[in-house]
């Protein structure tokens, strides 16, 4: 069964250092998001794609935040400077609909910012 | 102010039927309910979606008020396996639309 994968799984780093996040989608899947998760909270959208255009940044913190997902099939994640406050999971998403069902999550990225 | 409303935790005994709630008393004429739900340490699964007519699929069924101003989630007859945090997500707000998914209900099926 084909599946969303993401690198790394895990992730640690020092306040003020970059960070990247890779994510490659279901073949196929023309819409993809990244996700914050907070420990014991519930998704945050970050970023929706679709196909390479982005549709939705809205709560994007963009001062330190930004994704890419130039030929519209894998994405990243960057953020630069990391802060204390960006420790958690981040999760990416893909769908084969515009709307929201249907997403396909992989494992997650788990970011420690020492 | 929460967009979503779901009761933090709940319990139900295997083979009984689960029943979460949610209050979206914002949500738009047009969109959507979703459910997703999280089984620890795993990204979220999709459940079921819509919008005014209750709907039925292979893992649950979902009745929405005819306000629309919250929905019921069904597990007709639970196991172990759908222990989980289960989200009610709805997309509100007016020139903005922001896509919210709420703190999820924690359920425990008990043997």
């Amino acid at each position: 069964e084909a599946e969303v994968a993401q690198s790394p799984r895990y992730k640690i780093t020092e306040k003020s250092q970059a960070v990247a996040f890779w994510c490659d989608p279901i073949s196929g899947h023309a819409t993809l998001y990244w996700y914050r998760q907070i420990l014991g909270q519930g998704p945050e959208l970050l970023v929706q794609f679709q196909d390479e255009s982005v549709v939705d940044d809205s709560q994007l913190p963009k001062d330190r935040f930004s994704a890419e997902r130039l030929k519209g099939v894998d994405s990243t994640l960057k953020i630069q400077p990391a802060e204390l406050g960006d420790s958690a999971m981040y999760l990416c998403a893909s769908s084969p609909r515009r709307d929201y069902r249907e997403q396909f999550f992989g494992p997650g990225t788990r970011l420690t910012v020492l | 102010d929460a967009k979503t409303t779901q009761p933090p935790s709940m319990d139900c005994a295997e083979g009984r039927a689960a029943n979460l709630p949610c209050n979206h008393s914002t949500i738009s004429g047009n969109e959507y309910v979703y459910w997703y739900r999280q089984i620890h340490s795993q990204g979220p699964q999709y459940i079921i979606h819509g919008l005014k007519n209750n709907e039925t699929n292979e893992m649950a069924s979902l009745i929405i008020t005819e306000d629309r101003k919250s929905s019921t989630l069904i597990l007709p007859h639970a196991t172990l396996r759908d222990t989980a945090v289960y989200y009610c997500i709805v997309r509100v707000g007016g020139s903005n639309y922001q896509l919210i998914w709420g703190a999820g209900t924690k359920l425990i099926i008990k043997p």
